[in-house]
């Protein structure tokens, strides 16, 4: 299976901060990345897809980029709303896996 | 809307088996996967296999081979989960999720707690 690693697994931040969290496939994926947000008592949220793909109603605060193994979720800024766990995950194999989070803390 | 809807929580004991639901409204039931995925308390998402609902096709995680079973009854638009030979490490909360050919979830359910305990 491809091992997704996500740092840091938590990160404090202000309100207005830009926020950026990696995430690193044990092989490459082609860009078949998605991100998710949760927060707590919540579903996971669709944010991005295909590492760079905004999904619809997201805010344009939240971009992707990447290629091969490493990708990055970057937030321009923070905004209260945005404190929560995010999740990275592959979808290159027929077995998907996810990242470990990355818990966004209020500094 | 576009809305998956899950039954609600169960308590098992050891060794027995699970059935979660989860029903599909807003869009036509076999044009999309379902996903299954839990959260162990406190922990990350696990992603449990898929099931295409127009043929029946199944992928399991090699974790969950043997037991657990997806299943759907089209008529209702509803797909299953089951989960069999229960331990205290399965509790959980279960999420199904609408899967594109992508195989990207963008519609989830808002989960079902699955608590095994003698």
């Amino acid at each position: 299976d491809i091992q997704m690693t996500q740092s840091p697994s938590s990160l404090s931040a202000s309100v207005g901060d830009r926020v950026t969290i990696t995430c690193r496939a044990s092989q490459g994926i082609s860009n078949s990345l998605a991100w998710y947000q949760q927060k707590p008592g919540k579903a996971p949220k669709l944010l991005l897809y295909a590492a760079s793909r905004l999904e619809s109603g997201v805010p344009s605060r939240f971009s992707g980029s990447g290629s091969g193994t490493d990708y990055t979720l970057t937030i321009s800024s923070l905004q209260p709303e945005d404190f929560a766990t995010y999740y990275c995950q592959q979808y290159y194999s027929t077995v998907l896996t996810f990242g470990g989070g990355t818990k966004v803390e209020i500094k | 809307q576009v809305q998956l809807v899950q039954s609600g929580a169960e308590v098992k004991k050891p060794g027995a088996s699970v059935k979660v639901s989860c029903k599909a409204s807003g869009y036509t039931f076999t044009s999309y996967d379902i996903n299954w995925v839990r959260q162990a308390t406190g922990q990350g998402l696990e992603w449990m296999g898929w099931m295409n609902p127009n043929s029946g096709n199944t992928g399991y995680a090699q974790k969950f081979q043997g037991r657990v079973t997806m299943t759907r009854n089209t008529s209702i638009s509803t797909a299953y989960m089951e989960l069999s030979s229960l331990r205290s490490e399965d509790t959980a909360v279960y999420y199904c999720a609408r899967g594109r050919v992508t195989m990207v979830q963008d519609v989830w359910g808002k989960g079902t707690t699955v608590t095994v305990s003698s």
